[in-house]
């Protein structure tokens, strides 16, 4: 199986700073298609994940231009360019590439 | 709008059997292939089980297979999980996920616990 491995496991943010969250795979999740399927998820306090960033670097509708993916190969980030008091939650990775799908263990963001 | 609604969730002891069903609206279910994710309580997610739009192809995590079969029933947009054999570790809320790009859409999710 693929191991997602997201680091940090906790980080404390400060509203209106940068903030950053890396993911590495244990395998490539480059597809045969050539595109990366790492996804990005956010869960909010009581609700259900949401995504914010599939194949690598595409944003999902009405999510916020202040979120952004990045990297290759083995490994990943989600940026938040600056902090809002609604990103308190907690982010996961997630890799689409392979069977089993596997998701990191998850980074919680707190003010 | 894209709407999922988990139903079927309960308390049941261990070895008992449990079917969830997933109702989807907002979107052509037949289109979509379809995933159940699991969130044990404080902890993070799982992916349980996958079925294509047809239902032709299945996948299973190692954790549930041979316990676990997913279905569906695309004349009435509906997602099922059967569950038998349960154990105390399947206790966590279950999640109806579309496939689109992965993952794209979820629902509010139903609580299964086991225990005696």
């Amino acid at each position: 199986d693929v191991v997602m491995t997201q680091s940090p496991l906790s980080l404390p943010v400060t509203l209106g700073q940068p903030a950053s969250i890396s993911c590495r795979s244990s395998q490539s999740l480059v597809y045969s298609d050539g595109k990366t399927y790492l996804s990005w998820f956010q869960q909010r306090p009581g609700q259900s994940p949401r995504r914010l960033i599939y194949q690598l670097s595409n944003r999902d509708s009405g999510v916020p231009d202040r979120f952004s993916g990045s990297g290759s190969g083995t490994d990943f980030t989600l940026k938040i360019s600056r902090v809002e008091a609604e990103d308190v939650g907690v982010y996961y990775c997630m890799q689409g590439a392979r069977w089993p799908r596997t998701f990191g263990q998850g980074t919680r963001v707190e003010i | 709008e894209v709407q999922l609604v988990e139903s079927g969730g309960g308390l049941v002891q261990p070895g008992g059997s449990l079917k969830l069903s997933c109702a989807a609206s907002g979107f052509t279910f037949s289109t979509y292939s379809m995933n159940w994710v699991r969130q044990a309580p404080g902890k993070g997610l799982e992916w349980v089980s996958y079925i294509s739009s047809s239902g032709s192809t299945i996948y299973y995590a190692d954790s549930v297979r041979g316990r676990f079969t997913i279905s569906r029933d695309n004349a009435q947009s509906s997602l099922f999980l059967q569950m038998k054999s349960l154990r105390d570790e399947d206790t966590a809320v279950y999640y109806c996920v579309r496939d689109y790009y992965i993952f794209d859409s979820w629902g509010q999710g139903t609580l299964v616990t086991v225990s005696s």
